[in-house]
């Protein structure tokens, strides 16, 4: 299986803040990569598909890049609705996985 | 709008089964492949399979093989997942999660809300 190793596993920021999260598979993917938002209790929330791709009524301040094994997601500006928890997602490959998270919290 | 909308909390005994619903509304069930996945408590997300609605056809997990069963109802639009054996580690809050590509290698656009399954003696 495909091993999807996300870091930071949490960090501190402020409103405002850029904030970027990475994920690294443990062999290519192409671009076979999603970012998902979890809030507690809640089901996760796509982000961004096919590494790039923001999907409709996602902010602009989210981001994401690379291809391969390193990828990166970005939030340009933190707002405070965006304190959750980023998962990263790999479809390129069965089974289906999951980075293990980044939880983002205020400072 | 697309919805999801997923049978209640259960509670059952190690080696006992379980069956999940996933009643699907906004859209046409049978155009898109849906996926399961889990999520133990304070953990992160585990993909467990996919069904297509249309023909039945499946793909599982190899670690879930022999253990789960998905299955379908066209007529009312719902998917169903059953899981059984289950251990003190299956407890996990269960999802079912469209698959926007219908292809099985996929993102998960929408989502239920989540089922918890509690395995305990």
């Amino acid at each position: 299986a495909i091993q999807l190793t996300q870091s930071p596993s949490s960090l501190s920021a402020s409103v405002g803040d850029r904030v970027t999260i990475t994920c690294r598979a443990s062999q290519g993917i192409s671009s076979a990569l999603a970012w998902y938002q979890q809030k507690p209790g809640k089901a996760p929330k796509l982000l961004i598909y096919d590494a790039s791709s923001l999907e409709s009524g996602v902010p602009s301040r989210f981001s994401g890049s690379g291809s391969g094994t390193d990828f990166t997601l970005t939030i340009s500006s933190l707002q405070p609705e965006d304190f959750a928890t980023y998962y990263c997602q790999q479809f390129n490959n069965y089974p289906l996985t999951f980075g293990g998270g980044t939880k983002v919290e205020i400072k | 709008q697309v919805q999801l909308v997923q049978s209640g909390a259960e509670v059952k005994k190690p080696g006992a089964s379980v069956k999940v619903s996933c009643k699907a509304s906004g859209y046409t069930f049978t155009g898109y492949y849906m996926h399961w996945v889990r999520q133990a408590p304070g953990q992160g997300l585990e993909w467990m399979g996919w069904i297509n609605p249309n023909s039945g056809g499946t793909n599982y997990a190899q670690k879930f093989q022999g253990r789960v069963t998905m299955t379908r109802d066209t007529s009312i639009s719902t998917a169903y997942m059953e899981l059984s054996r289950l251990r003190s580690d299956d407890t996990a809050v269960y999802y079912c999660a469209r698959d926007p590509y219908s292809s099985g290698w996929s993102v998960f656009d929408y989502w239920g809300q989540g089922t918890l399954v509690t395995v305990s003696s």
